[in-house]
């Protein structure tokens, strides 16, 4: 079963505005991770947060994780077409776990 | 460094027909994993390895095993192959010291079980 469900699963925008994307999780977790995958691409990590973190950033990316709600998001900013891939929230449930359970992805089009 | 790599990048098998998947990782990580990625349904783990000599089920294992032949490579075999198997297949590593480290994939085998 999957552990995170990101909404939306698919998001439109035109290139420069910021996109949101959000994933919810099930149970308690170690961290949690997003990562982009580009059409026929392997998955290639975007940033981490901590469980005791509450937001990050990194360049034009900022994630924000309320383990309260159980729920993460990532904003990009001035989105660029480069951005168009699907993007996929990952939980690590306990400590020392080696295992991330991912999230079905939201797919995102930036439009010219 | 190549990072991860993966042969073959495409397959086409007809049903019961076996076939290995390689994997291999150049950054000296200890913790390896096979993914099978379906339309709609995100990344399910099929096996890991932990480290060298090591090896656990995942999510969905049914119909594989797997070899961690060394530090570098981790194989996922199909000893008979379904159409249910269809799929494209990731592996990754993982450094595997402390909790808090990405995984890093390959660029996945794309599996037709005709």
């Amino acid at each position: 079963s999957q552990q995170g469900e990101e909404d939306p699963q698919a998001l439109s925008i035109q290139e420069g505005e910021n996109a949101t994307m959000n994933c919810s999780y099930k149970t308690s977790i170690n961290n949690l991770q997003w990562y982009r995958q580009n059409s026929g691409r392997g998955l290639v990590h975007l940033i981490l947060i901590r469980s005791n973190e509450r937001e990050k950033h990194s360049g034009r990316l900022r994630v924000t994780l309320d383990t309260s709600k159980k729920s993460s998001s990532l904003l990009i900013t001035a989105s660029r077409a480069a951005d168009t891939a699907s993007y996929f929230c990952a939980t690590g449930p306990n400590f020392g776990n080696e295992k991330l359970t991912f999230g079905t992805g939201t797919r995102l089009t930036i439009i010219p | 460094n190549a990072g991860v790599t993966q042969t073959p990048k495409f397959q086409v098998l007809k049903t019961g027909q076996s076939m290995t998947l390689q994997c291999a990782q150049d950054m000296n990580h200890n913790s390896m994993y096979w993914y099978r990625q379906d339309p709609g349904m995100g990344l399910r783990l099929i096996y890991y390895s932990a480290s060298e000599g090591t090896t656990d089920k995942g999510e969905v294992p049914n119909g594989y095993n797997v070899s961690r032949l060394n530090k570098r490579e981790f194989s996922l075999r199909l000893e008979s192959a379904a159409p249910s198997q269809t799929s494209v297949y990731f592996c990754a590593s993982r450094a595997g010291q402390g909790d808090y480290n990405e995984q890093f994939f390959g660029p996945g085998t794309r599996l037709t079980v005709l």
